[in-house]
């Protein structure tokens, strides 16, 4: 059974650090990996989409990375502002063709 | 583009009614699924809908069913409403089969049961 794992759980920084959030999964057997955001009380807002044969991915700030022989996922973020404060949700596209989540991490950026 | 359009944005039903929830998904896209978040478990697949049929279902009670028409827009149903099935029910859609594509959520349902 797939099962992805978010570190940190939270995480709460200064304005303008560069930071990393980490996903780890335990099948390498995935089709795909995404990253979203959620703002309370709001839906998933895809940020990057990573496909199996690719290593990384880049969007503005963003750059998302993949593993899949380790089983690992990176989401790099850029000179942090505080409205990137949100929570950060990596999901793994298995087999079955459903998305399975992690946990999530909670992001805040002070001012 | 139309995102994907979830309706009522809220619910309150009282327990042991049921509850039909809405998707409408983006233009083009035959894939609908549905998911639950909750504090305590985060978030849970219910089940996938491609071209109207069930293709995939998570680890649920036969309480939750769903349904997808014939322009791809999908509804689910949650029948005997138990406390714990209060939510944030999501829905997402993708262009095709989802491997290559990813998906697009919509803002979600917040049920509430009382």
């Amino acid at each position: 059974k797939q099962e992805v794992t978010q570190i940190p759980a939270a995480l709460s920084v200064p304005e303008g650090e560069n930071l990393v959030l980490n996903c780890s999964f335990t099948d390498s057997a995935i089709y795909n990996l995404q990253w979203f955001r959620q703002d309370p009380g709001k839906g998933l807002t895809s940020l990057l989409l990573i496909q199996s044969s690719q290593r990384e991915q880049t969007s503005g700030r963003l750059n998302a990375s993949l593993d899949k022989s380790s089983g690992r996922s990176t989401l790099y973020i850029a000179a942090s502002q505080p409205g990137d404060s949100a929570t950060y949700l990596c999901a793994v596209i298995d087999r079955g063709n459903k998305l399975v989540f992690g946990a999530g991490t909670i992001l805040r950026v002070k001012s | 583009k139309a995102g994907v359009t979830q309706t009522p944005r809220y619910l309150i039903k009282t327990r042991g009614q049921q509850v039909t929830l809405s998707c409408s998904p983006i233009s083009g896209h035959r894939s609908v699924s549905w998911y639950q978040q909750t504090p305590g478990q985060g978030l849970q697949f219910l089940f996938e809908y491609f071209s109207e049929t069930q293709r995939n279902k998570g680890n649920f009670p036969g309480r939750f069913s769903g349904r997808q028409f014939s322009n791809s827009r999908s509804e689910m149903n949650v029948s005997t409403l138990e406390l714990g099935d209060s939510a944030l029910y999501l829905c997402a859609s993708s262009l095709d089969s989802s491997k290559n594509y990813g998906y697009t959520f919509g803002s979600g349902t917040r049920l509430t049961v009382v």
